[in-house]
């Protein structure tokens, strides 16, 4: 099954709050999940990504925690900004020999309140 | 990080006529480049697969005579859109990988068919 499912749709938070995007997947062959960040009118730009051999990865105030039994992985945004106001995707490479594509979650777009 | 440009950033064409979108890598060489589309409030589509020097792979559902893709180089990848109806009016986004796992998208091309 190639989906990725992600939930909230949407997402409010106040300044400094720490938003939580959520996705799963079926497909035990994927190997490698990233997140990007999109603005209105813009392409998503890369934000972090983790592969399945890792729990857990921390880049400024994003973090990715990974749960593989589950099939689950998270963004975390701590410290949460106005500036961090934007729809974030996940996202998951099927491995093997389908070269390179990525399988999108629907999308959650999150409101930093100030 | 890598960067992907596009040409234009947005184009309006009269119904029937075909529109050239231009993605390019500006610093890496692209082993692969991905075409997507994208309409208002939701996901990423991924259209098709380039590769350097031979044709592309096109998702299910996307018609390969009408979005015609060339990827001439390893920085360069042209989709062109032929006789292009009002219902092609998208957001088109190019993507590029190099050696490593990471997908790297372009601004994106706003297309308006009237």
């Amino acid at each position: 099954q190639q989906q990725v499912k992600q939930s909230p749709q949407s997402l409010i938070v106040q300044k400094g709050g720490i938003p939580i995007i959520n996705c799963a997947y079926e497909n035990t062959a994927f190997d490698y999940f990233p997140w990007y960040q999109q603005f209105p009118g813009k392409g998503p730009a890369l934000l972090i990504a983790i592969r399945p051999d890792v729990s857990e990865k921390k880049e400024g105030r994003f973090t990715i925690s990974f749960n593989k039994s589950a099939k689950q992985f998270s963004l975390h945004i701590m410290d949460s900004q106005p500036g961090d106001s934007a729809t974030y995707f996940c996202a998951a490479r099927p491995g093997g020999n389908q070269g390179g594509k990525l399988i999108f979650g629907q999308g959650t777009e999150l409101s930093v309140k100030p | 990080g890598a960067v992907v440009s596009q040409h234009p950033s947005w184009v309006i064409c009269k119904s029937g006529t075909s529109v050239k979108i231009e993605c390019r890598s500006l610093d890496f060489q692209a082993t692969t480049m991905f075409w997507y589309r994208q309409f208002p409030k939701q996901s990423l589509m991924l259209m098709a697969t380039s590769n350097e020097g031979s044709k592309a792979t096109y998702e299910q559902g996307v018609e390969k005579d009408k979005f015609l893709i060339n990827h001439a180089s390893l920085t360069l990848s042209t989709l062109t859109v032929t006789s292009a109806h009002p219902e092609d009016s998208s957001f088109y986004i190019c993507s590029a990988t190099g050696i490593s796992y990471e997908q790297y998208f372009g601004p994106g091309t706003r297309l308006t068919v009237t």
